[in-house]
């Protein structure tokens, strides 16, 4: 299983420019997540989705929106991309039943907005 | 809201040491505590979790333990490897405003193996 694949692995903005991250995952999750991970300060969430046609804020969502039309599929588009949204994006799955939370991350997207 | 507080920022040991990474939580809520490695250009992988059911839980050289009470648990490593160096996140469940529950994350530690 190839789990979760995200695209582009680097991108160079310049500012005001718009672009979206790619996210797709074959684990049949209904949980999909995306996180931004500056140095030293972990992963902040940024938007979340629990299932098709259903996405939610995260701690950190200015700046940026999602969209979830399919089980497999969470995009996460940049608009007016802005110095401060330079960072490495990780989305994640997980299959919610019982409570549990085991979370499966892609391989990340540097960003750098110039 | 929660909040994960991670130390230290960097650790270094010499191969075949114990390595030991601590958390605190605010979130007397919270019920699910798993760790995270990550290698470089890679994203965080699971290694290990524990439930607030459960005081230990061991898989091989790694071990979590949980402190309910003082809210507090902890990663331990013995008989560390080079290829254990990686950065090392903990976290904790938190229930979201719209009902949901996620994670939130330590800031991560560092863990250098020299050889």
């Amino acid at each position: 299983n190839a789990g979760v694949t995200q695209t582009p692995k680097f991108r160079i903005l310049k500012i005001g420019q718009s672009m979206t991250l790619q996210c797709t995952q074959d684990m049949n999750h209904n949980y999909m997540y995306w996180y931004r991970q500056d140095p030293g300060m972990g992963l902040k969430l940024i938007y979340y989705s629990v299932g098709a046609g259903i996405t939610d804020k995260g701690e950190v969502p200015n700046g940026y929106n999602v969209s979830r039309s399919t089980t497999e599929d969470f995009p996460l588009r940049l608009e007016l991309a802005a110095p401060s949204q330079t960072s490495v994006y990780f989305c994640a799955s997980s299959y919610r039943g019982a409570g549990a939370e085991k979370l499966f991350f892609g391989s990340g997207t540097q960003l750098s907005v110039l | 809201g929660e909040n994960v507080e991670q130390h230290p920022s960097t650790l270094s040991v010499q191969e075949g040491d114990s390595a030991v990474i601590k958390c605190t939580y605010s979130d007397s809520a919270s019920n699910y505590f798993p760790w995270y490695k990550q290698e470089l250009g890679k994203g965080p992988q699971l290694i290990i979790d524990i439930r607030s059911n459960v005081g230990e839980k061991k898989d091989q050289r790694i071990a979590v333990t949980l402190n309910k009470t003082a809210k507090h648990f902890s990663l331990h490593i013995t008989e560390t490897q080079p290829e254990d160096s990686a950065v090392y996140f903990c976290a904790a469940s938190i229930r979201l405003n719209s009902g949901y529950s996620t994670l939130t994350f330590g800031k991560g530690t560092m863990l250098l193996v020299s050889p």
